[in-house]
């Protein structure tokens, strides 16, 4: 497996502007995860997903932000319109679906580092 | 808002030398995970110690867990150069449904050779 695909790796776009991260889980997984890293804020869950369901967006910053999941093999994270306080790391992680007694962890793609001017 | 807390949030050591890093949260968890973030990589998954166990190993790992001080202690034994890295431990809380885990800030560990 080729683990979590994330697209781009690295985005420059100009404030205003639309901008789209993709990520292709892990075959099998049903749970997947949009975090962004920021020096000052650390890791942050933006939005999360299990059986293409959203579950938990609490942590979508703004109105500007949406994700979407049609289907299994992909999910995009929708920023409109970008700012510059957008500028960051953001990373998809997938996990199979917790089951009672089975222990999960993430695995993370590589993530797309954004940049906003 | 982030659970865990590292500490220290940095550590320089010498090849060879032990490295210790220690994380407190805050609320009962299910289990408690370390992972690991090269610079410019995501994050990759360590060693996960269940809250019915203290303590658990995994080649030069030894992770402890505590949690009536609701605290963890990942230690690296013979550190190496490649071990520099971001660590970070990550909760998944107790009433929590569908293992969301929340991470903390991070120690940045820097091994010299």
């Amino acid at each position: 497996d080729a683990g979590v695909i994330q697209s781009p790796r690295h985005e420059v776009t100009e404030m205003g502007q639309e901008v789209t991260l993709r990520c292709k889980p892990i075959s099998g997984h049903n749970s997947l995860f949009w975090y962004r890293q920021t020096m000052m804020r650390g890791l942050e869950l933006l939005i999360y997903f299990n059986n293409n369901v959203p579950i938990d967006d609490s942590g979508m910053p703004e109105d500007r932000f949406s994700a979407k999941m049609p289907n299994a093999s992909f999910s995009t994270l929708k920023i409109q319109p970008s700012e510059p306080r957008d500028s960051a790391v953001y990373f998809c992680a997938s996990s199979p679906l917790p089951i009672m007694g089975v222990l999960i962890f993430y695995t993370f793609g590589s993530g797309t580092r954004l940049t906003v001017v | 808002s982030q659970q865990g807390e590292e500490d220290p949030q940095a550590l320089s050591i010498q090849e060879g030398e032990n490295a210790t890093m220690n994380c407190s949260y805050k609320t009962s968890i299910n289990n408690l995970q370390w992972y690991r973030q090269n610079s410019g990589r995501g994050l990759v998954h360590l060693i996960l110690i269940r809250s019915n166990e203290r303590e658990k190993h995994s080649g030069r790992l030894r992770v402890t867990l505590d949690t009536s001080k609701k605290s963890s202690s990942l230690l690296i034994t013979a550190s190496r150069a490649a071990d520099t890295a971001s660590y970070f431990c990550a909760t998944d809380g107790r009433g929590t449904s569908y293992g969301k885990l929340t991470f903390g800030q991070g120690t940045i560990l820097t091994v010299h050779p």
